[in-house]
């Protein structure tokens, strides 16, 4: 596609409930990103892909948290027993192998009640 | 100590005069960096990178670098309104020809006033 393209842009979900965030990178780039980011903070580095493997799962906050990528393209965000600290919107984003260059998807905004 | 640190502001500079943007960064291991801007609301994006020591200029930004003092900086010259947002530096952490882990600072909120 034309850009980096993520669902659902928001979700509401109750304490305790598992959920599925996802992304679809722009066609082409290798790399992936997942990022965090709170009301008002920066970008907390979660994950990032370089094809499907993950070289660096060293910022997923807690073993709830698990990444996937499938066919060097889509990628899933799993929460699993959301939490109201998870609270925040889930920023994706791709580039093309070295260059460094993100570029992001409008992220998915998860509101945990 | 954070791996990329900014000032998170806010910084108000008058319209028309030159912003100065500053960041630091832990790792001297670290080979390029970023500054993306992101308004209220909305994704961030791309303005400047840099790869080497000194200065590169794209129209009214100039983004200097020093590894030496693990330094990186965004000049905005002719300050406009529409430049209010926030700035985030970025900076990959590894380096090579790999994609690799990229490390944000936590923003420096800008705002231009008329």
């Amino acid at each position: 596609g034309a850009g980096v393209s993520q669902s659902p842009s928001n979700k509401v979900t109750e304490k305790g409930k598992d959920v599925e965030l996802r992304c679809d990178p722009i066609s082409g780039h290798t790399a992936l990103y997942w990022y965090r980011q709170s009301l008002g903070q920066g970008l907390e580095f979660l994950i990032y892909f370089q094809g499907n493997s993950a070289p660096d799962k060293s910022g997923l906050p807690s073993d709830r948290f698990s990444a996937e990528r499938t066919g060097g393209s889509v990628s899933t965000l799993t929460i699993q027993r959301t939490q109201q600290e998870d609270s925040a919107v889930y920023l994706c984003a791709s580039s093309q192998e070295n260059t460094g260059e993100l570029f992001f998807g409008e992220g998915s905004r998860l509101t945990v009640l | 100590q954070k791996e990329v640190e900014q000032n998170s502001g806010p910084l108000s500079v008058p319209e028309g005069a030159i912003a100065s943007l500053n960041c630091t960064y832990s790792d001297r291991g670290s080979q390029s960096f970023f500054w993306y801007r992101q308004y209220s609301g909305k994704s961030p994006e791309l303005i400047m990178f840099i790869y080497s020591n000194g200065d590169k200029e794209d129209g009214r930004f100039t983004a200097q670098l020093n590894k030496a003092s693990q330094y990186v900086s965004l000049l905005i010259r002719d300050s406009q309104p529409s430049d209010s947002a926030t700035y985030l530096c970025a900076v990959n952490m590894y380096g090579g020809s790999s994609a690799s882990k990229i490390i944000f600072g936590s923003g420096t909120r800008l705002s231009i006033r008329p």
